[in-house]
């Protein structure tokens, strides 16, 4: 069934360094995405969302930027710290549904 | 402060029992929901609600029971008829306006263990 995926499992970078994680999505209806952090042992937490009517968001040292024409979603987190150590889920809520559906997530490593 | 709380932390069972995962909310939230995480994957749907003494099953739901007697409340039962019951479990939370763009509150998670 269609389903939100992402390309990269595993993605190190060094501290002070921009990193991206992208997120694909196959559902053309959907029209709500979010960006979840999770740290070892917690839940998820929300970072940043955005809608199908824009292209780019930005927040605290993050951005996320949308593509619908070819269903891509990417988190830009600016000046990597270790703290930014985590999973990563992007998710998706299909227009009418209050449900989030997650991405499979990209553990981001920060090395100092 | 307003939030989402799971207990236990963590929770060992034996097999062949029945073990409930307590989730409790105080943000007046209508909707909520259970996933279950396993180690490297993402988050899958097990049961979901949008009102009181109303609840749908998610992707998963074989194996678990909820109910829904309060708006606050929304115990996960994990049946001897889950054949892999080992994982991490999570319960979330959000305003449910119908098609409405809103994120969800997670709680910290329990994780289970099947001895």
């Amino acid at each position: 069934g269609e389903s939100v995926g992402l390309h990269l499992p595993t993605l190190s970078v060094q501290e002070g360094d921009n990193s991206i994680i992208n997120c694909a999505y196959s559902n053309s209806a959907s029209d709500y995405f979010i960006w979840y952090k999770q740290e070892s042992g917690k839940g998820p937490q929300f970072i940043i969302d955005i809608r199908s009517n824009m292209d780019k968001r930005q927040g605290q040292r993050v951005t996320v930027l949308l593509n619908k024409t070819v269903k891509h979603l990417s988190l830009q987190i600016a000046a990597t710290q270790p703290g930014d150590s985590a999973v990563y889920f992007c998710a998706e809520n299909i227009a009418g549904s209050y449900i989030p559906t997650f991405g499979r997530g990209t553990s981001l490593i920060v090395h100092p | 402060d307003g939030g989402i709380t799971q207990s236990p932390k963590y929770l060992f069972r034996k097999e062949g029992q029945n073990v409930t995962l307590s989730c409790e909310q105080n943000l007046n939230h209508d909707a909520m929901y259970w996933y279950r995480q396993d180690p490297g994957q993402g988050l899958r749907l097990i049961y979901y609600s949008q009102i009181v003494n109303d609840f749908q099953k998610g992707d998963i739901a074989e194996g678990y029971s909820v109910s829904r007697e309060k708006k606050e409340s929304f115990p996960l039962t994990v049946t001897s008829a889950q054949k892999n019951p080992t994982a991490f479990y999570l319960c979330a939370s959000s305003i449910d306006i119908q098609g409405a763009e809103t994120e969800a509150f997670f709680g910290q998670g329990t994780r289970l263990t099947v001895v």
